[in-house]
């Protein structure tokens, strides 16, 4: 069973400009986290995504966005890049509903796009 | 005030030791869970051992078990046999209420060096 995949690895972008990172989850699980890692604030959640739908959010300002697809594929969008940005992003999945497995029990994080903003 | 409480930065242990990694938590919900990660120098957060609060026993996955006192609201991670690629930052987190809908919370780490 194949794991969370995260493209692109790495990404180098120019202050001002925007970005979008990709985040495929285990096959069968339909929710989706993002979180961003610096070395200043440590592990930060963005928002999370189950059934196309964003359901949680954390405090981040609107240059922050994401979607889900159909197929549970889920992109987050950072416009109007800032040098601050520069982080590790990492995406977590999970089934995300109750029923089988708990839900709580669950959090499988890929390897992450390390975003350097210049 | 943090939830989650990492009061080691950075620890050393030798190969084949055993280590325990401190977390404490806090949360007034009573459906809680606690992960603890490890994260290598690649960047991927690894998962290792998850604790349900109601779980009435200390979760245990292969070298890792995890040492849970829910009075003292404590979520020690303990290593058996330490080997060289335990090298690494290792994160608590937890994710409040039954729901599954909550994020998690994560600890500042803790450093972890296997000397040989």
């Amino acid at each position: 069973k194949a794991g969370v995949t995260q493209t692109p690895r790495y990404l180098i972008k120019t202050r001002g400009q925007q970005v979008t990172l990709s985040c495929s989850p285990i096959s069968g699980h339909r929710s989706v986290s993002w979180y961003q890692q610096t070395p200043g604030q440590g592990l930060q959640f963005l928002f999370e995504y189950f059934s196309e739908t964003q359901r949680n959010k954390g405090n981040f300002p609107g240059r922050f966005s994401g979607r889900q697809f159909s197929n549970s594929r889920s992109e987050m969008n950072v416009s109007t890049l800032e040098l601050g940005d520069s982080a590790l992003y990492l995406c977590a999945s999970s089934s995300g509903q109750r029923g089988g497995r708990d839900p709580n029990t669950e959090a499988f994080f890929g390897q992450g796009t390390r975003l350097t903003v210049v | 005030a943090q939830k989650i409480t990492q009061t080691q930065p950075g620890m050393f242990v030798q190969e084949k030791e055993a280590v325990t990694l401190d977390c404490t938590y806090d949360t007034s919900d009573q459906s809680y869970g606690l992960f603890w990660y490890k994260q290598p120098s690649s960047g991927e957060m690894i998962f290792l051992i998850y604790q349900g609060s109601y779980d009435e026993q200390n979760a245990t996955e292969g070298r890792y078990s995890l040492n849970f006192q829910k009075a003292r609201k404590s979520a020690n991670l303990v290593i058996s046999a330490s080997q060289l690629g335990d090298s690494a930052m290792y994160f608590c987190a937890m994710r409040e209420g039954g729901t599954g809908r909550r994020a998690l919370t994560f600890g500042s780490g803790t450093r972890l060096q296997v000397q040989p």
